[in-house]
């Protein structure tokens, strides 16, 4: 079946600029995650939603970036006035549901800010 | 807090040689425990998982991870690697039988096989 997919595969944009990193996750997974991998380093958790609720939004780095699910099943991560130390590998995570089971992951979309 | 510690950050092994990656975390609680793999061009997936029971947990591609709960360590084992071993490995825990779930990762190792 159909994996976790991320869209744009990659965002090229300046510092300053608005960007908006689309995730569809695997159909009928409740909770979904967001992590930011920067270079040589591990995933870092960002933001978890359940349903359509952000349940924990502890891992954003700051009132620049903000994630909804209106409908509980595709996410859009937004990220405002784009700073050159935000170009990572933005990854989405989708589980079948709230509990320590296993998380899918995308392909990811690799942000460079100019 | 938190914490995951890998500290093969680069590793390159022979066809046929055997594999240890050590994965040391930091947590004071239950906690579940998964090693992910990334091949090259590719997405992240799981080898392995250890949630409760047996120690020795047995993954895909004949890799295996044991927990050693006093050591606070799960570290993964393949006896013969291949050069289709070739990737990069994400140990990752979290919280046992509560909250998020999330993910708390290690920095990775990349494994090289040579042919």
């Amino acid at each position: 079946g159909a994996g976790v997919s991320q869209t744009p595969s990659n965002k090229v944009t300046e510092k300053g600029k608005y960007v908006e990193l689309r995730c569809d996750p695997i159909s009928g997974h409740t909770a979904l995650y967001w992590y930011r991998q920067s270079l040589g380093q591990g995933p870092e958790f960002l933001i978890y939603f359940q349903g359509t609720g952000a349940a924990d939004d502890s891992g954003l780095p700051n009132d620049r970036f903000f994630a909804v699910r209106p409908e509980g099943s595709v996410s859009t991560l937004k990220i405002q006035r784009t700073e050159r130390g935000d170009s990572a590998v933005y990854l989405c995570a989708s589980s079948v549901d709230r509990g320590p089971g296993e998380q899918f992951f995308g392909p990811g979309t690799r942000l460079t800010v100019l | 807090a938190q914490s995951v510690s890998q500290h093969n950050h680069h590793v390159i092994l022979s066809e046929a040689a055997s594999l240890e990656l050590g994965c040391n975390y930091s947590y004071g609680g239950t906690v579940n425990l998964f090693w992910y793999v990334q091949y090259p061009g590719q997405h992240l997936q799981l080898l392995l998982k250890y949630f409760s029971g047996d120690p020795l947990v047995k993954g895909i591609k004949g890799f295996e991870a044991e927990f050693i709960k006093s050591k606070f360590s799960f570290n993964l084992r393949k006896p013969s690697v291949q050069w289709s071993d070739t990737a990069e490995y994400f140990c990752a825990v979290n919280a046992g039988t509560s909250g998020t779930y999330k993910y708390i990762f290690g920095t990775g190792t990349r494994l090289k096989v040579l042919a």
